[in-house]
C-alpha cells in the first residue's frame, strides 16, 4: 500500500475518447499533483492543486483538464488527446508544511492509439 | 523558472564499487533537495533529501552533498549491490514560500545497473 492510489494502473484509448484517471491519497495531505513522465524527459509538473485550490498549471493542453473535488481526491480528465500524449501519468500529495517531500502513486501507463 | 541538470545519463558500476550521480540547478533560491529512485514499473520514491542549511547528509550506504555557491548538488552510494538497480532522479524546490505546494523541478534521471 503506498498511501497514494491510481486507477486504472493502464488505459488505452483512441484519439476521439473520453477518460478520466483517477488518484486518492490516503495520507492526511492537503496538496496533490499531476505529472507526466515520458521516455527520456524529466518528469513534468502538469497541476497542483494546495488546499483543494489550483495552485499551478504548467500551460498544459485543454485536452486534459484536472478536478480537485476535495484533499484527498484528485481527477485527470481526457479528451480528444494525441499519440505524443502517450505516458506514465503519476499523481502526488504532500502535506502544507515546509519541507514535505511528495508521495507518489504507482501511475497510469496511458497509450493513445 | 528552475532548470535541473542531471548526469549521467547512464551509470554502470561493479557491485561493491562506488557510484556518483550529479546535479546542478540554477535558481539560487533553491532551498530543497530531495533524491528519488525508480525502480522498473514502479513509483519513484524518496531516499534522501538534503536542505540547503546543511551540506552534507548520510543515511546507511547513500549520502548527499550540497555545494550552495556552486549551485550543484550529488547523491553518492557506497558499497553498490545488485538491487540498487534502478533509475535516480535529483530535483530541486523552493519550500516555505507561502503555497504550501511543494512543486518539484526535475532532473532527467540517471539510469544505475550495478553488474553482480
Amino acid at each position: 500500500e503506498t498511501g497514494v492510489t491510481q486507477t486504472p494502473r493502464h488505459l488505452v484509448m483512441g484519439m476521439t475518447n473520453k477518460k478520466s484517471l483517477k488518484c486518492e491519497q490516503h495520507l492526511g495531505h492537503n496538496a496533490m499533483y499531476w505529472y507526466k513522465q515520458s521516455a527520456k524527459k524529466p518528469l513534468e509538473l502538469m497541476f497542483v492543486y494546495s488546499l483543494e485550490e489550483r495552485v499551478e498549471n504548467n500551460s498544459v493542453p485543454s485536452r486534459f483538464s484536472p478536478e480537485c473535488p476535495n484533499s484527498s481526491h484528485l481527477f485527470l480528465h481526457l479528451h480528444t488527446l494525441q499519440p505524443e500524449d502517450s505516458a506514465l501519468y503519476l499523481c502526488a500529495s504532500s502535506h502544507q508544511t515546509t519541507g514535505e517531500s511528495l508521495h507518489f502513486g504507482n501511475g497510469t501507463r496511458l497509450t493513445v492509439t | 523558472g528552475e532548470n535541473v541538470e542531471q548526469h549521467p545519463s547512464t551509470l554502470s558500476v561493479q557491485e561493491g564499487d562506488s557510484a556518483v550521480i550529479k546535479c546542478t540547478y540554477s535558481d539560487s533560491a533553491s532551498n530543497y533537495f530531495p533524491w528519488y529512485k525508480q525502480e522498473l514499473g514502479k513509483r519513484p520514491q524518496l531516499i534522501i533529501d538534503i536542505r540547503s542549511n546543511v551540506g552534507e547528509k548520510k543515511d546507511q550506504r547513500i549520502a548527499v552533498t550540497l555545494n550552495k555557491t556552486a549551485k550543484h548538488f550529488s547523491l553518492h552510494i557506497t558499497e553498490t549491490q545488485p538491487e540498487d538497480s534502478a533509475v535516480y532522479f535529483c530535483a530541486a524546490s523552493i519550500v516555505g514560500m507561502g503555497t504550501g505546494a511543494n512543486n518539484l523541478f526535475f532532473g532527467t534521471g540517471t539510469r544505475l545497473t550495478v553488474i553482480p
